[in-house]
């Protein structure tokens, strides 16, 4: 099992909004990032940091944390929203990069 | 802009050695300070990190997999290469090369290949 937990699958409606989370006890000292993937294809970066898009990365993506819990937030979400969402940070030693189990986002 | 590209057999043998080489493009794999990384991800199932290579050429790996992993540079072509020994069935999966950036408490992976499908069978 991973040192970062996840929802295995969360749904949300069109256009509301939806928030995705991860826990681990490295979260306490490391940021979280996360990353999209969809279907047959490689990951893509979308949240980094305190609170950082990369270009391209539309807006109605944010990220927070809180004590050893990180968050994705999609605000006004959309069908080409739907894909796996990754959150990343370090191991329990601070060491070695670790990856959530992933969560499967639909999109009503 | 710095692109990423994996290469290297679509099939290996079991007990042999998977060998994958990933080429960086759009900037040079020696300049600034980066970890050159190999993750994996077996169908249907989530993401795996198996190790790195810091631009000084230095190495760490996934503990899980340290005994059957080697990552290296070869600077004069822009590329690192993965080769994980002694593979089954369990080592098939989508193999992705990345970057990834530390910056004090914050570490991501940006950009990434496309990946290539490594399939262990006889």
């Amino acid at each position: 099992s991973s040192e970062l937990t996840q929802d295995p699958a969360v749904s949300v409606a069109l256009g509301q909004t939806v928030r995705i989370t991860c826990q681990g006890d490295s979260l306490r000292s490391y940021y979280a990032s996360w990353y999209q993937q969809k279907p047959g294809q490689a990951p893509v970066l979308v949240i980094y940091g305190k609170n950082n898009r990369p270009s391209g990365i539309p807006d109605r993506f944010s990220g927070s944390s809180s004590g050893n819990t990180a968050s994705l937030t999609i605000t006004g979400a959309q069908a080409e929203d739907e894909a796996d969402y990754y959150c990343n940070s370090r191991d329990s030693s601070g060491n070695h990069p670790v990856f959530g189990g992933g969560t499967k986002l639909t999109v009503l | 802009q710095v692109q990423l590209q994996e290469s290297g057999p679509g099939l290996v043998k079991p007990s042999q050695t998977l060998s994958l080489t990933c080429t960086v493009s759009g900037g040079s794999i020696s300049s600034g300070s980066y970890y050159w990384s190999w993750i994996r991800q077996p169908a249907g199932k989530g993401l795996e990190w198996i190790g790195r290579i810091y631009t000084s050429g230095s190495t760490n790996y996934n503990p899980s997999l340290k005994s059957r992993v080697t990552i290296s540079v070869d600077t004069s072509k822009n590329q690192f290469s993965l080769k994980l020994s002694s593979v089954t069935a369990a080592d098939t999966a989508v193999y992705y090369c990345a970057r990834r950036v530390v910056r004090g408490v914050t570490n991501w992976f940006d950009p990434w290949g496309q990946g290539t499908l490594v399939t262990v069978s006889s």
